[in-house]
């Protein structure tokens, strides 16, 4: 079946160091890619999405680059602010499918000031 | 305007009762789904209906129930509460099905007693 491997955390960082949150995925077709965050006490928020390989996806400072040839959609930012402290979530769907996201386990982040 | 809504933020209950938690788009997406979150964070899709319809039911114990009066609302209703049932619980709702992203409500933090 379809699966998302995250990296496992936690992970702590102090401000302005730099991100990577590794997310590979096995999928019997095609899939579409997001990254997904959590703030304590909330829902989840899309961060970032990719549809189609070499598509990369940024937001916020973040970045992830779809790899079909490693079925990688690893998580990147360049330098993170306390504000970035949260769940990270990376997931999958299939177009056509009925199952719509599938979710890596979740890595917590916590950026030290 | 909240996009995702679902209400009661919090739940606290004993074990045996039966709790409803309610959810409200306003997308006009025609997909909406449950997921449950356990205490490591990990999430899990219960329930998945297109245009008022069960597409997905994911092995979900049948004191679970959901009900979808229309395209813009899913309840879930829960019967003889059990210890086991304590979780976070978050509705979402896409436009499609699979391959698009979907928007997550804050969440139902359901304590069993």
């Amino acid at each position: 079946g379809d699966s998302v491997t995250q990296m496992e955390g936690p992970v702590t960082l102090s401000e302005e160091a730099f991100l990577t949150i590794n997310c590979t995925y096995t999928a019997t077709g095609y899939p579409s890619l997001f990254w997904y965050v959590q703030y304590p006490g909330e829902g989840l928020q899309l961060l970032l999405k990719a549809t189609k390989a070499d598509d990369k996806g940024s937001n916020k400072g973040f970045e992830a680059t779809y790899r079909k040839e490693t079925t990688s959609f690893h998580l990147e930012k360049g330098s993170v602010q306390v504000s970035d402290s949260a769940v990270y979530f990376c997931a999958l769907s299939l177009t056509g499918s009925a199952r719509q996201l599938t979710f890596g386990s979740g890595t917590q982040l916590t950026v030290l000031p | 305007d909240t996009a995702v809504s679902q209400t009661p933020k919090y739940l606290v209950t004993q074990m045996g009762n039966d709790k409803s938690i309610k959810c409200e788009q306003n997308l006009g997406h025609d997909t909406m789904y449950w997921y449950k979150q356990d205490s490591k964070k990990f999430l899990k899709i219960m329930f998945s209906y297109n245009n008022k319809e069960l597409i997905i039911n994911e092995t979900v114990p049948n004191r679970f129930s959901p009900k979808s009066p229309d395209k813009a609302h899913l309840n879930l209703h829960i019967n003889s509460l059990e210890l086991g049932d304590s979780a976070v619980y978050f509705c979402a709702s896409s436009l499609g099905t699979g391959g698009t992203e979907a928007f997550f409500g804050q969440g139902t933090r359901l304590t069993v007693v």
